[in-house]
């Protein structure tokens, strides 16, 4: 599976839309962005996927770059309940198994009232 | 849907002593995946069930070991515990064959003493 990168923290203000970027450069044409988030000690939550078409669901949306090696979570309006760790990955869709995966340091973010 | 459980929730053990832990998926999920936290070493892969067979094993010694029953449930065992082993054990499931995400349980803490 292709590594991903990064920031290690963001800050946003409370109300404010979040755009949390991932590079996955070296992503293969069969594998999957995937967004978690993890609030302190408690199991990563799952937001959203995508192979190449930009995807919104009712917590989030992510918009993939045309050349797929990047993408960005958007969270449209920040509140105090997404200060949380987002954690980027990629692995190949639609097989059996969910594979060996790495998940990183993730970005914290911190959204302040 | 019920999401993900874990038995226990917490547990205290004493060096050298062996602890089981036990993760239900969500009904019709066959994909069963374990997973180490530490503050130290974030998220680590521990290995991944499906269909009753190890499909795949991170880099962990062989203290640590799992199966995985005809009803998905799963079970992840470690032997001669270490202060060491003290962390969230978290499960996870998903979806065989599809490219959907994978959903986490809230863990079991660990604690060696």
């Amino acid at each position: 599976d292709a590594k991903t990168t990064q920031p290690t923290s963001m800050d946003c203000a409370e109300g404010r839309a979040a755009n949390l970027p991932c590079n996955h450069s070296t992503i293969s044409g069969n594998e999957y962005v995937y967004w978690y988030r993890q609030i302190h000690s408690q199991g990563p939550q799952y937001i959203i996927h995508g192979l190449k078409n930009n995807e919104t669901n009712e917590m989030a949306s992510l918009i993939i770059t045309e050349d797929r090696k990047s993408s960005t979570l958007i969270l449209p309006h920040a509140t105090l309940r997404d200060t949380a760790v987002y954690y980027c990955i990629v692995r190949v869709g639609g097989t059996d198994s969910w594979g060996k995966l790495q998940f990183g340091a993730g970005t914290q973010v911190v959204v302040t009232p | 849907k019920a999401g993900v459980t874990q038995t226990p929730r917490y547990l205290i053990k004493t060096r050298g002593q062996q602890v089981t832990l036990s993760c239900s998926p969500i009904s019709g999920h066959r994909s069963v995946s374990w997973y180490q936290q530490t503050p130290g070493q974030g998220l680590q892969f521990l290995f991944e069930y499906f269909s009753e067979t190890q499909r795949n094993k991170g880099n962990f010694p062989g203290r640590f070991s799992g199966r995985q029953f005809s009803n998905s449930r799963s079970e992840m065992n470690v032997s001669t515990l270490e202060l060491g082993d003290s962390a969230l054990y978290l499960c996870a499931s998903s979806l065989a064959g599809s490219a959907g995400g994978q959903y986490f349980g809230p863990g079991t803490r660990l604690t060696v003493t």
